[in-house]
């Protein structure tokens, strides 16, 4: 698509469950980035993936947390035993790669979460 | 570790004044420096960036910053403000390269009132 694409927009689960969120960046980015947004504050950084592989995880609250990208382009984010803190917007953001990128990110609408 | 500083959560302005958000930043090495802006409802995009040369850089919708070294400062201005500019803005910072993350302050939220 022209866009990074998030699904779903809107997820609302229970306490205790597990969530998965996904991410589709734009073609041929090869850079992808997933951040949280909780209320009144700016994106928070969770990890970044260079094609395959995460390059940096250093975001991810705990082990709780996991994401995958296993072909270089759809990225997938899960959440083992949602907790309420857990409760944001996570927001995905893709950057191309090489001598003609500006290192502007591209970012998605977000999916946002909610644990009751 | 690099970290941004946004000094003002909230900036309330009258529409066509000047405005300006500070954003000031704290890294030990040269950086890319950004804005980028949220209106309502949508996602965030980039209203301007700093990778090197002209220490002024002028963004979309008539916003601009200056990159000051000795300040660690990118503060982002406009001469007259639209009730239209009315969203959250997010200065950020990134090291050089291709596998620096990216950090965000914690935001400014302009309001224009009529």
């Amino acid at each position: 698509g022209a866009g990074v694409s998030q699904t779903p927009s809107n997820k609302v689960t229970e306490k205790g469950k597990y969530v998965e969120l996904r991410c589709d960046p734009i073609s041929g980015h090869t850079a992808l980035y997933w951040y949280r947004q909780s209320l009144g504050q700016g994106p928070e950084f969770l990890i970044y993936f260079q094609g395959t592989g995460a390059a940096d995880d250093s975001g991810l609250p705990n082990d709780r947390f996991f994401a995958v990208r296993p072909e270089g382009s759809v990225s997938t984010l899960k959440i083992q035993r949602t907790e309420r803190g857990d409760s944001a917007v996570y927001l995905c953001a893709s950057r191309a790669q090489g001598q003609t990128s500006t290192g502007e990110l591209f970012f998605g609408e977000g999916s946002r979460l909610t644990v009751l | 570790a690099q970290s941004v500083t946004q000094l003002d959560s909230q900036v309330p302005v009258f529409e066509e004044a000047p405005v300006e958000l500070r954003c000031n930043y704290s890294s030990s090495v040269s950086v890319y420096l950004f804005w980028y802006v949220q209106y309502p409802n949508q996602g965030l995009q980039l209203l301007l960036k700093y990778l090197s040369g002209s220490t002024l850089v002028k963004g979309i919708n008539g916003f601009e910053a200056e990159f000051n070294k000795s300040q660690t400062s990118f503060h982002l201005r406009k001469p007259s403000v639209h009730i239209s500019d009315t969203a959250e803005y997010f200065c950020a910072v990134r090291g050089p390269g291709g596998g620096f993350k990216t950090i965000f302050g914690a935001g400014t939220r302009l309001f224009v009132k009529a």
